[in-house]
């Protein structure tokens, strides 16, 4: 079955300080997407990067970066010199491919809340 | 890029009554559209999955009788809370996937915050 944990349930860093938020998933699938999502307190869900099975290439993104281990199993995401508006709750989710025109679901991690002190 | 609606954002009703969110795709066509439940401090948790012009798919534990799901138009999905009662309480997100798009993305909307006194 598939499942997203994410073991971290609130992180607390000072500003400026690198942070890095861990995600381990579980799939039967050799064909998969996975999602970093953040959700400010606005509840807005604001979408990060998505990443398929087949592309272990790091990606970087300004002050964010993610690095997928298939060996592992895990889609982590690293935010350089936090600053205080990346306050936010953050998903990770993966999606199964499926075929014959069957719905692709999203199964999200539970999250991690990060605060970013001042 | 592809937007997502909902409508209202925000809802308090008294127990007992139903309450109508709407969930629109502005600028494509949503072939299948999501409905998430989220309580506070917990993850998003899908309800059901709607095809545009065919009954929606719910998922285990979900009450089909209580959610009413329309999805009668390429760009409007509404969900139904009939009978709401406090434990309906809770935000409620939707998602969709549209002609043209990638297999894989989802728009999700806003979010509308339902609370049942």
């Amino acid at each position: 079955a598939q499942k997203v944990t994410q073991a971290q349930t609130e992180i607390s860093v000072v500003e400026k300080e690198d942070v890095t938020l861990d995600c381990v998933y579980e799939t039967r699938d050799t064909t998969y997407y996975l999602f970093w999502y953040k959700q400010p307190p606005s509840g807005e869900l604001v979408f990060l990067i998505r990443r398929n099975s087949f592309d272990e290439q790091n990606e970087i993104s300004g002050r964010y970066s993610w690095n997928f281990q298939k060996s592992t199993s895990s889609f982590n995401f690293t935010i350089t010199a936090s600053q205080v508006v990346d306050s936010a709750v953050y998903f990770c989710a993966l999606s199964e491919r499926r075929y014959g025109g069957a719905t692709n679901k999203l199964i999200f991690g539970t999250g991690t809340l990060l605060a970013v002190q001042p | 890029g592809a937007v997502v609606s909902q409508h209202p954002s925000w809802v308090i009703c008294k127990s007992g009554t139903s309450v109508k969110i709407e969930c629109r795709s502005l600028d494509f066509q949503a072939t299948t559209m999501f409905w998430y439940r989220q309580f506070p401090k917990q993850s998003l948790m899908l309800m059901a999955t709607s095809n545009e012009g065919s009954k929606a798919t719910y998922e285990q534990g979900v009450e089909k009788d209580k959610f009413l799901i329309n999805h009668a138009s390429l760009t409007l999905s509404t969900l139904t809370v009939t009978s709401a009662h406090p434990e309906d309480s809770s935000f409620y997100i939707c998602s969709a996937r549209g002609l043209g798009l990638g297999i894989d993305e989802q728009f999700f909307g806003p979010g509308t915050r339902l609370t049942v006194l």
